[in-house]
Order: C-alpha cells, then structure tokens, then sequence
C-alpha cells in the first residue's frame, strides 16, 4: 500500500525549533515529488513547497521562503520540514503530499500524509 | 501568482441533488495542470479530478470536472451523504501551486 506516515502532534513555545517528518513506503521515494501543505484552523490550503527526493531539488513558495527548510533522506524514505524559530502564527495542521506521477513536478497531489497539529503557543 | 476565487462560499442541498462548484483563477491556465480535492472534517484532502476532467482512482463517476482558461467546474450529479465536505481548487501550472479558498457543500 502506498502511503505517507507523518510524525505526531507538536505543543512549542516561540522561538523553538522543531523538525516534523512524513515517511513514504510503498513506492519509489526517490522518484516522487513531495510537497507540503499548510492548513491553519479553519482556513484553506497553502502549497509551502516541494521537494524530489532522488537529488534534495527543493522549491518554496516566496511565502513560506526563508521561513522554512525543506528536506529529504532518501535512505530513511523520508522528508522533513523545519523551523529554526517558531511564531504563534505557525499554528496549523501540516499536510506531506506526493505527486501523481513519478518524474512529474507539475503534477497534482494524489498520496496525502494524515497531517501534523503544529501548535506554538507561550 | 494565480489567484483562484471559487464560488459560492458555501453551497446547502439536498442529498440527491446535483451540485456544481466553481472556480476562476486570476490569469489564464493550462487545463492540463487543474484538479480538485475533497476534504472531509478531520481528514486529509483527497484528490477527485485531475488535469481539469480526468478522475482519480477509486473516484466514483458521479463526479465531473471541466472547463478551460480561466473557468473551471466541478459537478457533482447525485449527492450522496459522504459527499458534504470541502471542496478547493488547485492549479499546478505555475509557481506557486495554489488553491482556491474552498467550498463547502452543506446538507440543507
């Protein structure tokens, strides 16, 4: 079964770091674009960016540049998002999503992760 | 950036009735890179058209996507009790992929 497996719910203060994961089994991890996804309560979706994890080619939104890091370890099949210093306005359920082909970049998103609660809060 | 603005806010109908969901992106799109997705409350989104009218796996046929340049529609032909969710619009022609702010169909 192909799916995505993401780490588990995070409580933070501002200025913490954190790193979540999204495991990918399955299918070729390197071969699949991944990208993220923010959801902040009650709102919509927001593409973050996406990575291939075959090469660590990552692209971001200019929204989310410099804001975040993302990365990937193809060995352990798994991608990262992180933050060096959190803010209350990162609040929001953090979504990984794989492409639908494998090679695609401009490809809609059919493999989702179940998503993890980022909560930052003093 | 493409901006996609769907319409209405919210949609009440009944089960059984036909729904359809628009949205229209800011600039013109390749309707090979639009698709729709469904969220669930407390779930993940789920893909359900791809490349404007090609079904996803698993996706029954009572769902429908079309349109081109800058209008696009989703149409659902029969709502069935599972479909009353979130629907958003994506475009994944250009950087940055973007979604619309969604629609969310509502039992009346």
């Amino acid at each position: 079964e192909v799916q995505l497996v993401q780490s588990g719910a995070e409580v933070k203060k501002p200025g913490e770091s954190l790193k979540i994961s999204c495991k990918g089994s399955g299918y070729s991890f390197p071969t699949y674009w991944l990208a993220w996804v923010r959801q902040m309560p009650g709102k919509g979706l927001e593409w973050m960016g996406i990575i291939y994890p075959g090469d660590s080619d990552s692209r971001y939104s200019p929204s989310f540049q410099g804001q975040v890091t993302i990365s990937a370890d193809e060995s352990m099949t798994t991608a990262y998002l992180q933050w060096s210093s959190l803010k209350a306005s990162d609040t929001a359920m953090y979504y990984c999503a794989r492409v639908l082909k494998d090679y695609a970049l401009l490809d809609a998103f059919d493999i989702w992760g179940q998503g993890t609660m980022v909560t930052v809060s003093s | 950036e493409i901006v996609l603005t769907q319409s209405p806010g919210t949609l009440s109908l009944s089960p059984g009735e036909r729904a359809t969901l628009s949205c229209r992106a800011s600039q013109s799109v390749n309707s090979r890179y639009f698709a729709w997705y469904q969220q669930r409350p407390g779930q993940a989104p789920r893909l359900l058209i791809y490349g404007t009218s090609n079904r996803a796996t698993g996706i029954p046929d009572r769902f429908s996507g079309s349109g081109s340049g800058t209008d696009f529609t989703l149409t659902i032909s029969r709502l069935e009790p599972e479909d009353f969710a979130v629907y958003y619009c994506q475009q994944y022609a250009s950087s940055p992929r973007t979604f619309g702010q969604g629609t969310k169909v509502e039992i009346k």
